[in-house]
């Protein structure tokens, strides 16, 4: 089984629309991360959480909220979806902060936003 | 602030070729450097890595080595196989609070039988 897991795998919305993608980790750690990806601009942060109690906005957070539910879940909600947050959206986790860490991902999310 | 530059894609080789995807990178202090691949469907996962220096890191035939004078983690590979087809990430982390990973762009590699 995947150690870390993301639901849905594809998703298809309508502008205005509030949806959540969800993240789930048996690996036991604590750190996580929301990025998204878009062609040629490789991976952004989104939001990062340390531990259920912290919690933190990235490099584009506008638009998107977070909720770390325990230390195996964190979610992310888009409000308002807009077609411009059309993305392929990763969640990944890490042991530790030190930056020879290594980090990891899910399998990924499509949304498409109409 | 902080960036990574790699060479764009897409790089089409014939099996058993000898790869090099080129990586350079800005950074205050002494990051650590990784190559992640995504294989088609698949996130994102650790191929290697070299946290100073002039380390070397290797991993299922990839090489690459921290070079601090040409800021410089260029991933080589001898020999490619048609499984090696995915895209490659360069990425480098300058600190120890995990906000700052800075990703490349990522360079798709198809090789062809």
């Amino acid at each position: 089984d995947a150690d870390v897991t993301q639901t849905p795998r594809n998703r298809i919305t309508k502008t205005g629309k509030r949806i959540m993608l969800e993240c789930s980790q048996t690996k036991g750690h604590d750190r996580m991360y929301w990025y998204r990806q878009d062609p040629g601009l490789g991976l952004r942060l989104i939001y990062y959480s340390f531990d259920v109690k912290d919690i933190n906005k990235g490099e584009i957070s506008d638009g998107y909220s977070v909720s770390r539910q325990a230390q195996a879940k964190f979610s992310l909600s888009l409000e308002s979806a807009i077609p411009n947050q059309t993305a392929l959206y990763f969640c990944a986790t890490s042991e530790g902060t030190q930056k020879w860490e290594t980090q990891y991902f899910g399998p990924g999310t499509r949304l498409l936003v109409l | 602030g902080n960036s990574v530059t790699q060479m764009e894609g897409p790089v089409t080789l014939s099996e058993e070729a000898f790869l090099t995807i080129n990586c350079t990178y800005t950074a205050t202090g002494y990051p650590s450097l990784f190559w992640y691949v995504q294989y088609p469907g698949e996130g994102l996962q650790l191929l290697l890595k070299a946290t100073k220096a002039d380390d070397k890191g290797s991993n299922k035939g990839f090489e690459a080595t921290y070079r601090k004078e040409t800021t410089s983690f260029h991933l080589e590979k001898g020999s490619v196989q048609v499984s090696d087809s995915a895209v490659y990430f360069c990425a480098l982390s300058a600190d120890n609070y995990g906000q700052n990973f800075v990703f490349g762009p990522g360079t798709r590699l198809s090789v062809l039988p």
